[in-house]
């Protein structure tokens, strides 16, 4: 079993729907991302959380929410989504410490909004 | 203003040769410094890692350098194989807010059989 999982893997929607993807994982690891991936583009850091009670803007968290229910949930809302919300969505996770501890990945929400 | 690139989106070597992907910054207050591998329809990985203060760090096929001077590193992967094949992605990131990591724009490598 994958040790982050994301669901849905793909999702097509309409312009305005609020919509959840949802992240869990089994390292046990405190810290947890949400990025977003564009086409030929890095991922983009939308929202990250150190521990339960910790959530902190990424830098492009507009018309984007989030909400950690536990140590291995945490949940991305796009509100009303938007057209140019389209795109590749990356949850992670790390472990404590130092720069050098390496991101964990999830497979990824392809999202389509129309 | 992009703090990490990766100029080059694409890169095709031969199998058993040697591929360098290269990797600029802007900040020279970044701690480390980590590359990233992604396969199609699945999420990054972790591949290897160097501190900002090394030069040189090698695990394996995989070496990654660090020119501080230029605000430059680069992973040569010898010899490349073609299950190479992927995006890879250089990161940054600082000790404090400790794995917030600002990402290039990948290049894709190609490596032919």
């Amino acid at each position: 079993d994958a040790d982050v999982t994301q669901t849905p893997r793909n999702r097509i929607t309409k312009t305005g729907k609020r919509i959840m993807l949802e992240c869990s994982q089994t390292k046990g690891h405190d810290r947890m991302y949400w990025y977003r991936q564009d086409p030929g583009l890095g991922l983009r850091l939308i929202y990250y959380s150190f521990d339960v009670k910790d959530i902190n803007k990424g830098e492009i968290s507009d018309g984007y929410s989030v909400s950690r229910q536990a140590q291995a949930k945490f949940s991305l809302s796009l509100e009303s989504a938007i057209p140019n919300q389209t795109a590749l969505y990356f949850c992670a996770t790390s472990d404590r410490g130092v720069g050098n501890q390496p991101q964990h990945f999830g497979d990824g929400t392809r999202l389509s909004i129309l | 203003d992009q703090q990490v690139k990766q100029n080059s989106p694409s890169l095709s070597v031969q199998e058993g040769r040697i591929s360098i992907l290269n990797c600029d910054y802007t900040n020279s207050m970044f701690d480390y410094f980590l590359w990233y591998k992604k396969y199609p329809a699945e999420g990054p990985t972790f591949l290897i890692s160097i501190s900002s203060i090394k030069d040189k760090n090698e695990d394996g096929r995989f070496t990654v350098f660090l020119n501080k001077s230029a605000k430059h590193l680069s992973l040569h992967i010898v010899p490349s194989q073609p299950g190479d094949s992927a995006v890879y992605f250089c990161a940054a990131t600082f000790n404090t807010n400790a794995g917030k990591s600002t990402f290039g724009d990948g290049t894709t490598l190609t490596v032919k059989p």
